[in-house]
């Protein structure tokens, strides 16, 4: 695609259910990254993928903290038993070599109520 | 650990005025250093960015400018117009991972 996917833009979940979350890297793309942006704050580093290999999983908050990369390319975040403080802008940025230019997508917005 | 610090959190300026953002990086490794441009409800948008060779560069009104020795990079923006308000993001990259400064906000004045 033309540039980084992500879905769903806005998710809305009970506080103790998992979440899946999507991204979709540009085409080509090698390097993908998750962040996380809590309201008003910075750009939190969860995990880095190569390919399909995660080399820095050292982001991820806890162990209900996943995620995966299959074919190279689109990506899965997943948040097992959801808890209030992981409300939080998702992000996905990817880079054609992990030492070039990192394009963001527009995130997904996680509520738990 | 890597640390990224940026100054200053907020920053107002009258239409035409220029805006000057800062950032101090810890890693000496960093080689590259991009910019970030974050609208509301948006994603981060590179705006433009520098890499350790080089001091300076410029794209119409922005421009970047680097000091390795000091491990100093700072945002230039010219001439701001009201649609520069947001937040801006510095960022350094070492080995592959991105460090994020905490954002500057932005507000130009009509």
């Amino acid at each position: 695609g033309a540039g980084v996917s992500q879905s769903p833009s806005n998710k809305v979940t009970e506080k103790g259910k998992d979440v899946e979350l999507r991204c979709d890297p540009i085409s080509g793309h090698t390097a993908l990254y998750w962040y996380r942006q809590s309201l008003g704050q910075g750009l939190e580093f969860l995990i880095y993928f190569q390919g399909n290999s995660a080399p820095d999983k050292s982001g991820l908050p806890s162990d209900r903290f996943s995620a995966e990369r299959t074919g190279g390319s689109v990506s899965t975040l997943t948040i097992q038993r959801t808890q209030q403080e992981d409300s939080a802008v998702y992000l996905c940025a990817s880079s054609f070599t992990g030492n070039t230019e990192a394009f963001f997508g527009q995130g997904t917005r996680l509520t738990v109520v | 650990g890597e640390n990224v610090e940026q100054h200053p959190s907020t920053l107002s300026v009258q239409e035409g005025d220029s805006a000057v953002i800062k950032c101090t990086y810890s890693d000496s490794a960093s080689n590259y250093f991009p910019w970030y441009k974050q609208e509301l409800g948006k994603g981060p948008q590179l705006i433009i960015d520098i890499r350790s060779n080089v001091g300076e560069k410029k794209d119409q009104r922005i421009a970047v400018t680097l000091n390795k020795t000091a491990k100093h990079f700072s945002l230039h923006i010219t001439e701001t117009q009201p649609e520069d308000s947001a937040v801006y993001f510095c960022a350094a990259l070492g080995a592959y991972k991105y460090i994020f400064g905490t954002g500057t906000r932005l507000k130009v004045l009509a």
